[in-house]
């Protein structure tokens, strides 16, 4: 079953903890990306990838880290420096040669 | 930055009324696309344009990318209650394909559906 998986569905944490939230897609696509999501807003870019062991700052990159070590994978950590981290993470990921971007079912963080 | 300008913010409707919504810019883009996400879901694509006047439908849905690039439209004909959820507008400024603008998307603010049976 072909597609993007983001897990755990709902993650708590303390505050002051680093978290990591998992992306994988089995689409073969090399383009992946990762979203920010608060109420009453539209998704805003954390970071994106064009190819494996690359990768670019969005536009609200701060207290936040990536890594793309496997072109499948793009594991988002949230870190300490995050200063208001709760909220719904968003994946996607892109096929090459088209504009579309194709989401996952998203990561809802509490920091406690 | 790019904005995108989505309107309304919200839509209160009876089954079976058609709804329109839009989303303008200061900026050109070469790509609109119309999203739905239902709550606690990821968003999911509803229809894709590439080229100014098109006009491209999808069930009953349909949507226009404007003559001028700057704005789209989506229309919904004779809703019914699971068409409830938030429809996003998102615009590329220039094509990936070939090009450099490594896909990155501007998203509206979102227009928050309901519809009373």
């Amino acid at each position: 079953d072909g597609g993007i998986t983001q897990s755990p569905k709902y993650l708590f944490r303390k505050e002051g903890q680093n978290v990591t939230l998992s992306c994988e897609q089995n689409l073969n696509h090399d383009a992946m990306y990762w979203y920010r999501q608060d109420p009453g807003q539209g998704l805003r870019l954390i970071y994106y990838s064009q190819i494996v062991n690359d990768f670019q700052k969005g536009d609200i990159a701060e207290g936040y880290s990536v890594s793309r070590e496997k072109k499948e994978s793009f594991p988002l950590t949230v870190t300490s420096a995050q200063k208001n981290p709760t909220a719904f993470y968003l994946c996607a990921s892109r096929p090459d040669n088209t504009d579309t971007q194709y989401f996952g079912p998203g990561t809802r963080l509490t920091v406690l | 930055g790019q904005q995108l300008n989505q309107s309304p913010q919200s839509m209160f409707i009876q089954e079976g009324e058609d709804v329109s919504m839009n989303c303008t810019s200061s900026s050109i883009f070469n790509t609109w696309l119309w999203y739905k996400q239902d709550p606690g879901e990821g968003p999911v694509l509803l229809i894709a344009l590439y080229k100014a006047g098109e006009l491209t439908s999808n069930g009953r849905l349909t949507a226009q990318f404007g003559i001028t690039r700057k704005d789209s439209f989506l229309n919904i004909s004779a809703s019914i209650p699971s068409d409830v959820g938030i429809y996003f507008c998102a615009g590329l400024a220039s094509s990936n394909a070939g090009g450099t603008s490594y896909g990155k998307l501007t998203f509206g603010q979102g227009t928050i559906l309901t519809v009373h049976p």
